[in-house]
Protein backbone atom coordinates (compact mmCIF):
# COMPACT_ATOMS: atom_id res chain seq x y z
CA UNK A 1 0.00 0.00 0.00
CA UNK A 2 0.75 3.58 -0.04
CA UNK A 3 0.84 6.10 2.79
CA UNK A 4 1.95 9.18 3.80
CA UNK A 5 2.16 10.77 7.00
CA UNK A 6 2.65 14.20 7.85
CA UNK A 7 1.72 16.66 11.11
CA UNK A 8 -1.61 18.33 10.09
CA UNK A 9 -1.02 21.65 12.01
CA UNK A 10 1.95 23.40 13.44
CA UNK A 11 2.83 27.10 14.65
CA UNK A 12 5.82 28.65 15.38
CA UNK A 13 7.01 32.07 15.85
CA UNK A 14 8.88 34.69 13.51
CA UNK A 15 12.70 34.58 13.28
CA UNK A 16 12.56 30.85 14.67
CA UNK A 17 13.28 27.68 12.69
CA UNK A 18 10.61 25.22 12.11
CA UNK A 19 11.06 21.36 10.95
CA UNK A 20 8.00 19.45 9.37
CA UNK A 21 8.49 15.77 9.52
CA UNK A 22 7.08 13.43 6.64
CA UNK A 23 6.69 9.44 7.25
CA UNK A 24 6.00 7.38 4.28
CA UNK A 25 5.31 3.57 3.12
CA UNK A 26 5.45 2.93 -0.78
CA UNK A 27 6.60 0.90 -3.12
CA UNK A 28 8.47 2.04 -6.43
CA UNK A 29 9.79 5.25 -5.07
CA UNK A 30 11.51 7.51 -7.29
CA UNK A 31 11.81 10.73 -5.23
CA UNK A 32 10.74 13.07 -2.93
CA UNK A 33 8.85 16.30 -3.21
CA UNK A 34 8.24 19.64 -0.69
CA UNK A 35 5.63 22.09 -2.12
CA UNK A 36 3.88 24.66 -1.20
CA UNK A 37 0.35 25.98 -0.80
CA UNK A 38 -0.77 29.27 0.47
CA UNK A 39 -4.42 29.48 0.92
CA UNK A 40 -6.95 29.86 -2.13
CA UNK A 41 -3.12 29.29 -4.49
CA UNK A 42 -1.68 26.33 -6.35
CA UNK A 43 0.73 24.15 -4.62
CA UNK A 44 4.60 25.77 -5.87
CA UNK A 45 7.78 23.51 -6.05
CA UNK A 46 10.27 23.93 -3.29
CA UNK A 47 12.57 20.65 -3.35
CA UNK A 48 13.16 17.15 -4.36
CA UNK A 49 15.32 14.49 -3.06
CA UNK A 50 16.47 11.49 -4.61
CA UNK A 51 19.09 10.08 -2.36
CA UNK A 52 19.81 10.60 1.34
CA UNK A 53 21.35 13.39 2.70
CA UNK A 54 20.31 17.34 3.09
CA UNK A 55 19.61 19.72 0.42
CA UNK A 56 20.22 23.41 1.12
CA UNK A 57 18.16 25.95 -0.61
CA UNK A 58 18.33 29.49 0.88
CA UNK A 59 16.58 29.08 4.17
CA UNK A 60 15.00 26.19 3.15
CA UNK A 61 16.50 23.27 3.39
CA UNK A 62 14.75 18.89 2.98
CA UNK A 63 16.82 15.42 4.12
CA UNK A 64 15.79 11.90 3.05
CA UNK A 65 16.24 8.91 4.84
CA UNK A 66 15.29 6.13 2.00
CA UNK A 67 16.15 3.48 4.45
CA UNK A 68 13.68 5.12 7.04
CA UNK A 69 10.98 5.96 4.72
CA UNK A 70 11.80 9.55 6.18
CA UNK A 71 11.79 13.24 5.33
CA UNK A 72 11.71 16.35 7.13
CA UNK A 73 11.61 20.27 5.66
CA UNK A 74 13.32 23.06 7.52
CA UNK A 75 12.56 26.38 7.22
CA UNK A 76 15.21 28.68 9.20
CA UNK A 77 14.12 32.80 10.05
CA UNK A 78 10.76 32.16 9.66
CA UNK A 79 9.01 35.20 8.02
CA UNK A 80 4.82 35.55 8.17
CA UNK A 81 5.17 34.80 4.90
CA UNK A 82 6.09 31.39 5.15
CA UNK A 83 2.31 30.67 6.62
CA UNK A 84 1.25 27.98 4.30
CA UNK A 85 0.42 24.40 4.02
CA UNK A 86 3.69 22.00 2.97
CA UNK A 87 2.86 19.24 0.70
CA UNK A 88 5.00 16.07 0.97
CA UNK A 89 4.85 13.77 -1.67
CA UNK A 90 6.71 10.78 -3.36
CA UNK A 91 7.16 9.93 -7.06
CA UNK A 92 7.04 6.82 -8.68
CA UNK A 93 8.92 5.39 -11.07
CA UNK A 94 6.05 3.63 -12.73
CA UNK A 95 4.91 5.35 -15.72
CA UNK A 96 3.90 9.01 -16.09
CA UNK A 97 6.16 9.24 -12.84
CA UNK A 98 2.76 9.37 -10.61
CA UNK A 99 2.96 11.21 -7.45
CA UNK A 100 0.85 10.66 -4.13
CA UNK A 101 0.53 13.57 -2.38
CA UNK A 102 0.02 13.65 1.89
CA UNK A 103 -2.69 15.83 3.26
CA UNK A 104 -0.26 18.40 4.17
CA UNK A 105 0.91 20.28 7.32
CA UNK A 106 -0.90 23.96 7.88
CA UNK A 107 1.90 25.88 8.87
CA UNK A 108 0.99 29.26 11.56
CA UNK A 109 4.14 31.80 11.80
CA UNK A 110 2.96 33.86 14.38
CA UNK A 111 4.83 37.82 15.31
CA UNK B 1 8.01 30.19 -16.91
CA UNK B 2 5.47 27.37 -17.40
CA UNK B 3 2.04 28.48 -17.88
CA UNK B 4 -0.90 26.39 -16.90
CA UNK B 5 -3.96 27.72 -17.29
CA UNK B 6 -7.56 26.08 -16.32
CA UNK B 7 -10.50 26.96 -17.81
CA UNK B 8 -12.98 28.20 -14.71
CA UNK B 9 -11.59 29.60 -11.54
CA UNK B 10 -14.90 29.32 -10.03
CA UNK B 11 -18.03 26.94 -11.49
CA UNK B 12 -21.20 25.85 -10.68
CA UNK B 13 -23.23 23.12 -11.44
CA UNK B 14 -26.16 21.28 -10.84
CA UNK B 15 -26.59 17.88 -9.94
CA UNK B 16 -26.57 15.35 -13.40
CA UNK B 17 -25.06 18.03 -15.37
CA UNK B 18 -22.26 17.16 -17.29
CA UNK B 19 -19.43 19.14 -16.46
CA UNK B 20 -15.88 19.75 -18.45
CA UNK B 21 -13.00 21.29 -17.12
CA UNK B 22 -9.95 22.21 -19.19
CA UNK B 23 -6.43 22.92 -18.77
CA UNK B 24 -3.65 23.66 -21.26
CA UNK B 25 -0.20 24.25 -20.64
CA UNK B 26 2.21 26.10 -22.82
CA UNK B 27 5.65 24.11 -22.28
CA UNK B 28 5.52 20.97 -24.12
CA UNK B 29 5.31 18.83 -21.28
CA UNK B 30 4.36 15.40 -21.80
CA UNK B 31 2.60 14.21 -18.05
CA UNK B 32 -0.62 15.85 -17.13
CA UNK B 33 -2.38 15.22 -14.05
CA UNK B 34 -6.08 15.86 -13.01
CA UNK B 35 -6.27 15.88 -8.84
CA UNK B 36 -9.19 17.25 -6.34
CA UNK B 37 -8.11 18.74 -3.31
CA UNK B 38 -10.54 18.48 -0.05
CA UNK B 39 -9.54 19.65 3.40
CA UNK B 40 -7.37 16.81 5.28
CA UNK B 41 -7.36 14.47 2.66
CA UNK B 42 -4.78 16.25 0.72
CA UNK B 43 -4.21 16.20 -3.19
CA UNK B 44 -5.48 12.83 -4.95
CA UNK B 45 -4.79 11.93 -8.47
CA UNK B 46 -8.00 11.29 -10.53
CA UNK B 47 -6.74 10.78 -13.75
CA UNK B 48 -3.00 11.50 -15.60
CA UNK B 49 -1.41 10.94 -19.10
CA UNK B 50 1.86 10.65 -20.17
CA UNK B 51 1.24 10.91 -24.28
CA UNK B 52 -1.50 12.35 -26.50
CA UNK B 53 -4.65 10.33 -26.38
CA UNK B 54 -2.89 7.90 -23.38
CA UNK B 55 -4.49 8.39 -20.18
CA UNK B 56 -4.03 6.47 -16.65
CA UNK B 57 -6.41 6.28 -14.03
CA UNK B 58 -5.18 7.53 -10.93
CA UNK B 59 -6.33 6.60 -6.93
CA UNK B 60 -10.28 8.05 -7.53
CA UNK B 61 -11.30 7.71 -11.37
CA UNK B 62 -14.80 6.96 -10.58
CA UNK B 63 -17.45 9.24 -12.19
CA UNK B 64 -14.54 11.11 -14.29
CA UNK B 65 -13.16 10.85 -17.53
CA UNK B 66 -10.78 12.47 -19.17
CA UNK B 67 -9.68 13.46 -23.12
CA UNK B 68 -5.86 14.24 -24.64
CA UNK B 69 -6.27 15.30 -28.24
CA UNK B 70 -3.62 17.58 -27.87
CA UNK B 71 0.01 17.66 -26.47
CA UNK B 72 -1.02 21.28 -24.73
CA UNK B 73 -4.45 20.20 -23.68
CA UNK B 74 -5.93 17.65 -21.17
CA UNK B 75 -9.70 18.12 -20.37
CA UNK B 76 -11.59 16.73 -16.78
CA UNK B 77 -14.93 15.56 -17.75
CA UNK B 78 -18.07 14.35 -14.88
CA UNK B 79 -20.43 12.59 -17.23
CA UNK B 80 -23.21 13.29 -14.29
CA UNK B 81 -22.14 15.79 -11.54
CA UNK B 82 -22.98 14.91 -7.86
CA UNK B 83 -22.57 16.77 -4.91
CA UNK B 84 -19.87 14.36 -3.97
CA UNK B 85 -17.50 16.20 -6.64
CA UNK B 86 -17.96 19.47 -5.07
CA UNK B 87 -13.99 20.34 -4.71
CA UNK B 88 -11.59 22.19 -5.84
CA UNK B 89 -10.17 20.31 -9.09
CA UNK B 90 -6.39 20.91 -10.06
CA UNK B 91 -4.46 20.39 -13.21
CA UNK B 92 -0.70 19.84 -13.19
CA UNK B 93 1.95 19.12 -15.91
CA UNK B 94 5.56 17.73 -15.88
CA UNK B 95 8.55 16.40 -17.82
CA UNK B 96 9.54 12.92 -16.61
CA UNK B 97 10.57 12.42 -12.74
CA UNK B 98 10.82 16.19 -12.38
CA UNK B 99 8.45 18.36 -10.23
CA UNK B 100 4.89 19.75 -11.25
CA UNK B 101 3.45 22.64 -12.27
CA UNK B 102 0.05 23.50 -11.23
CA UNK B 103 -3.00 25.84 -12.46
CA UNK B 104 -4.72 28.15 -10.27
CA UNK B 105 -7.48 25.42 -9.68
CA UNK B 106 -11.67 25.21 -10.22
CA UNK B 107 -13.55 25.74 -7.32
CA UNK B 108 -16.43 23.70 -8.66
CA UNK B 109 -19.75 22.96 -6.39
CA UNK B 110 -22.54 21.19 -7.78
CA UNK B 111 -26.06 21.51 -6.01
Amino acid sequence: GQNIDQPTEMTATEGAIVQINCTYQTSGFNGLFWYQQHAGEAPTFLSYNVLDGLEEKGRFSSFLSRSKGYSYLLLKELQMKDSASYLCAVKHNTGGFKTIFGAGTRLFVKA
Amino acid sequence: DVKVTQSSRYLVKRTGEKVFLECVQDMDHENMFWYRQDPGLGLRLIYFSYDVKMKEKGDIPEGYSVSREKKERFSLILESASTNQTSMYLCATGEGSYEQYFGPGTRLTVT
